[in-house]
């Protein structure tokens, strides 16, 4: 049975610094991993999709990693701001097609 | 192309009332997943439906609660005789095709259900 999870829980930092937050699964046999960001009291708004095939995957100050053999992904922000405060949850399909097993998210706070 | 739309975005139901949540997928998808954030827990797949068909309810409880996805229509989750615990975000996710390698999932706003 796949299990995800995210460390760490919740993280604080200032303005400007480069973070890293980190994703498991315990089944290696994975098709690809999503990234998610998600606002208090709203929607999922996906920020990346790594396939398995790959080894990064990168938007803007965003930067996406994934070792399929250890079951890890990382998910890299650089120059963090005030406005990436945020939960950013991890997923992964299961069952043969894009139903989530979603970790339980690492909840982040930027401040100036 | 809009976005996945659900509504509404906000119910409120008094227990033992029906609640019943939309779910409109992006244009072009026809494959859509159901899933719940009960407050402070991370978010759990109940189920999964191409139209008119339901793929995979297993984790939708197994009472009270049901989902359709019509040939015309939004997918529907319908909440039967509400209790307090059936307080929290649902979600709704679309996709265009079960291609598990490339296939990203698209979510909605949420319906957040609140039973008093």
């Amino acid at each position: 049975k796949q299990e995800v999870t995210q460390i760490p829980a919740a993280l604080s930092v200032p303005e400007g610094e480069n973070l890293v937050l980190n994703c498991s699964f315990t089944d290696s046999a994975i098709y690809n991993l999503q990234w998610f960001r998600q606002d208090p009291g709203k929607g999922l708004t996906s920020l990346l999709l790594i396939q398995s095939s790959q080894r990064e995957q990168t938007s803007g100050r965003l930067n996406a990693s994934l070792d399929k053999s250890s079951g890890r992904s990382t998910l890299y922000i650089a120059a963090s701001q005030p406005g990436d405060s945020a939960t950013y949850l991890c997923a992964v399909p299961s069952g043969g097609y894009n139903k989530l097993i979603f970790g339980a998210g690492t909840r982040l706070a930027v401040h100036p | 192309n809009a976005g996945v739309m659900q509504n509404p975005r906000h119910l409120v139901r008094r227990r033992g009332q029906e609640a019943r949540l939309r779910c409109s997928p992006m244009k072009g998808h026809s494959h859509v997943y159901w899933y719940r954030q009960l407050p402070e827990e991370g978010l759990k797949f109940m189920v999964y439906l191409q139209k008119e068909n339901i793929i995979d309810e297993s984790g939708m409880p197994k009472e009270r609660f049901s989902a359709e996805f019509p040939k015309e229509g939004p997918s529907i989750l319908r909440i039967q005789q509400v209790v307090r615990g059936d307080s929290a975000a649902y979600f709704c996710a679309s996709s265009p095709s079960t291609d598990r390698v490339n296939t990203e999932a698209f979510f909605g706003q949420g319906t957040r259900l609140t039973v008093v």
